[in-house]
């Protein structure tokens, strides 16, 4: 089975800190996705990555960054967290941007930060 | 643009059956549904490709009209283990860049 794991369940940062959320998966997946979620709003797409060293801008990468130095990992950044990025984290990865039958995306069980 | 999902939100009794629609803006390559039960993540159930080859899911299907931009999930003889909420992903390029609607919160009810 495809793992997905996340460092934390539940983080709570301080306006102004810098954050990494942490994700790792196990299956040699080349894809690797971060989405917030919040209710009403759905998934929405911050960062991907579909090579080491790669990475591709979603549809709202204003105040996160993204490192992925190795395949298995994949990281983003909240380089100064404010209030309006508490939200539901999600990480997913999937197995090949080219081959439709591989597009499934595996989610991590999520990360709840609170920006206080 | 986000994808636009009908409806917000839908109960059912154990055995009824229910319908999600997903409607796009701009031209798709593929559709792709996922449900998330709460407290959990995302679960793939199926893609729907341009052109008509479809992944399925044991008793759930779906349609994909691409002239009109939109899928429909349809959900027969629903379980329990039915609810949750159901999100459509629409993949405008290729490169399983997906853009997810704002999801369709579905009780089932004994």
């Amino acid at each position: 089975d495809v793992k997905v794991t996340q460092s934390s369940r539940y983080l709570v940062k301080r306006t102004g800190e810098k954050v990494f959320l942490e994700c790792v998966q196990d299956m040699d997946h080349e894809n690797m996705f971060w989405y917030r979620q919040d209710p009403g709003l759905g998934l929405r797409l911050i960062y991907f990555s579909y090579d080491v060293k790669m990475k591709e801008k979603g549809d709202i990468p204003e105040g996160y960054s993204v490192s992925r130095e190795k395949k298995e990992r994949f990281s983003l950044i909240l380089e100064s967290a404010s209030t309006n990025q508490t939200s539901m984290y999600l990480c997913a990865s999937s197995l090949s941007p080219t081959v439709i039958s591989s597009y499934e995306q595996y989610f991590g069980p999520g990360t709840r930060l609170t920006v206080t | 643009q986000q994808p636009v999902q009908s409806p917000q939100a839908v109960i059912l009794r154990e055995g009824e059956d229910a319908v999600i629609n997903c409607s796009s803006s701009k031209a798709l390559y593929s559709v792709h549904w996922y449900r998330q039960k709460h407290g959990e993540a995302p679960v793939f159930l199926m893609i729907l490709l341009k052109g008509g080859e479809q992944k399925g899911h044991e008793k759930i299907s779906a349609s994909f009209n691409e002239k009109k931009q939109q899928s429909s999930l349809y959900l027969t003889a629903s379980q329990l283990s039915y609810s949750g909420t159901y999100f459509c992903g629409t993949d405008n390029g290729g490169y399983n860049k997906l853009i997810f609607g704002a999801g369709t919160r579905l009780a089932v009810h004994p």
